[in-house]
């Protein structure tokens, strides 16, 4: 497809699980961001990538947060020992180059921990 | 630190009326600004960008408008219908070319 996919739309997670969502984004598309969205609330970033590179890390909110994209294509971020304020929605962008280019983003993962 | 506020209250306005939603930010200084809609389940889908030396932009029924010095930018829908009902959202750049660092949202309501 043209646009920005997310796999799991939906994610039910026990406390202290660890969970991996995935992000397709547009071919070709250098860059690569991670946002957490609680419920009523703008997206916040989490984490920047131009192509595999890990440029931006700073919004990443403990160390059980990590995000990889190896070959500069596909995104997952993977979320360690779960906890309840892990509960968000987590988008990915994308943006075809740097500066002004619009962000295109996906419908995002609902993660939800019990 | 840096804030970025929208109220946080839905506006609800008649269909065919204008809706204005405001964006004000402290302690920053954008290069520039965008405007995103998000629907109910969905991502944000960006509308509008608008640069720091310009006063306004607009595209079709929508105006945006930036004031550097008042540090505010309003979002404007002129003859409004259901189908804009949705939360608006603006973002700033933090650094050219990296993230985005958005407000809260504004909901709106178009009623018919």
């Amino acid at each position: 497809g043209a646009g920005v996919s997310q796999s799991p739309r939906y994610k039910v997670a026990k406390r202290g699980q660890d969970v991996a969502l995935r992000c397709d984004p547009i071919s070709g598309h250098v860059s690569l961001f991670w946002y957490q969205q609680a419920l009523g609330q703008g997206p916040e970033f989490l984490t920047y990538f131009q192509n595999e590179a890990q440029l931006d890390k700073s919004g990443l909110p403990s160390d059980r947060f990590f995000a990889e994209r190896p070959e500069g294509s596909v995104s997952t971020l993977k979320i360690q020992r779960t906890q309840q304020e892990d509960s968000a929605v987590y988008l990915c962008a994308c943006r075809a180059g740097g500066g002004t280019d619009t962000q295109y983003f996906g419908p995002g993962t609902r993660l939800t921990v019990l | 630190s840096q804030k970025i506020e929208q109220n946080s209250e839905a506006l609800n306005i008649q269909e065919g009326k204008t809706a204005t939603l405001t964006c004000n930010y402290t302690n920053y200084s954008p290069a520039y600004l965008q405007w995103y809609r998000q629907d109910p389940g969905r991502g944000p889908v960006f509308l509008l960008l608008i640069r720091e030396n310009e006063k306004e932009k607009r595209k079709e029924r929508l105006k945006v408008t930036f004031d550097t010095t008042l540090k505010q930018s309003l979002f404007h829908i002129t003859a409004s219908q259901p189908a804009d009902s949705a939360t608006y959202l603006c973002a700033l750049d933090r650094v050219a070319g990296n993230m985005l660092t958005f407000g809260g949202g504004t909901r709106l309501m178009v009623k018919p």
